[in-house]
């Protein structure tokens, strides 16, 4: 399979807990995304990269979240301290850099904080 | 402030009909538009993209219009089919910029 892959699935914590979860994006892609999806809306955009730089980051993206991406390959999201709020569907996406290239998702990890 | 609008969030259309996917965008800088279409319990999947230097793209059973004056795109799925109950999501972007604004969806029924 080389498509985008996110673990895991799913994923139930407790209020506090922190959790981290992975991408490994299709692998000649040296653009990679997070992305937050709640019930009843749209995916919200968190923060990109391009190779290891992380070069945005969304005002959604609390202290509390931090993505990485060593080696420009795949990339960690750490939310510590969960809250019920942050229960959501969280999307990987890669894509090649340039104008016109349409970025290509993972099967999301769902966080359920109780 | 929500850039990418999709009213109508539901439709429901006979197998064999046309199904029409409208969506409005507020930036005026966005130049790249794309259709996503979404299973429950899956991430979305891309169908289809324009260029703001077009007004129709064409693939297969899809076409999607884009009307530049009036900030607005539509999708049009031809002959539909059941497979092609999902949300639909209208999303769009800035030159090198490939950080995408969504709408909130569409569900789309398509009863045999």
């Amino acid at each position: 399979d080389t498509g985008v892959s996110q673990n895991p699935r799913h994923k139930i914590t407790k209020r506090g807990q922190n959790v981290t979860f992975r991408c490994d994006p299709i692998s000649e892609h040296n653009r990679l995304y997070w992305y937050r999806q709640t019930l009843g809306q749209g995916p919200e955009f968190l923060t990109y990269f391009q190779n290891e730089a992380q070069l945005e980051k969304s005002r959604l993206l609390s202290d509390r979240f931090s993505a990485e991406r060593p080696k420009g390959s795949f990339s960690t999201l750490e939310i510590q301290r969960t809250e019920q709020g942050d229960s959501a569907m969280y999307l990987c996406a890669s894509s090649l850099a340039g104008v016109g290239t349409e970025a290509f998702f993972g099967q999301g990890t769902r966080l359920t904080v109780v | 402030d929500q850039q990418v609008k999709q009213n109508s969030p539901s439709l429901s259309v006979q197998e064999g009909r046309i199904s029409i996917l409208n969506c409005d965008y507020t930036n005026s800088m966005f130049d790249y538009f794309l259709w996503y279409k979404k299973y429950p319990a899956e991430g979305p999947t891309f169908l289809i993209s324009i260029s703001s230097i077009k007004d129709k793209n064409e693939d297969g059973r899809f076409t999607v219009f884009l009307n530049k004056s009036a900030k607005h795109l539509s999708l049009h799925i031809v002959p539909s089919q059941p497979g092609d109950s999902a949300v639909y999501f209208c999303a769009a972007s800035e030159s090198g910029n490939n950080r995408l604004a969504f709408g909130k969806g569409n569900q789309v029924v398509v009863i045999p």
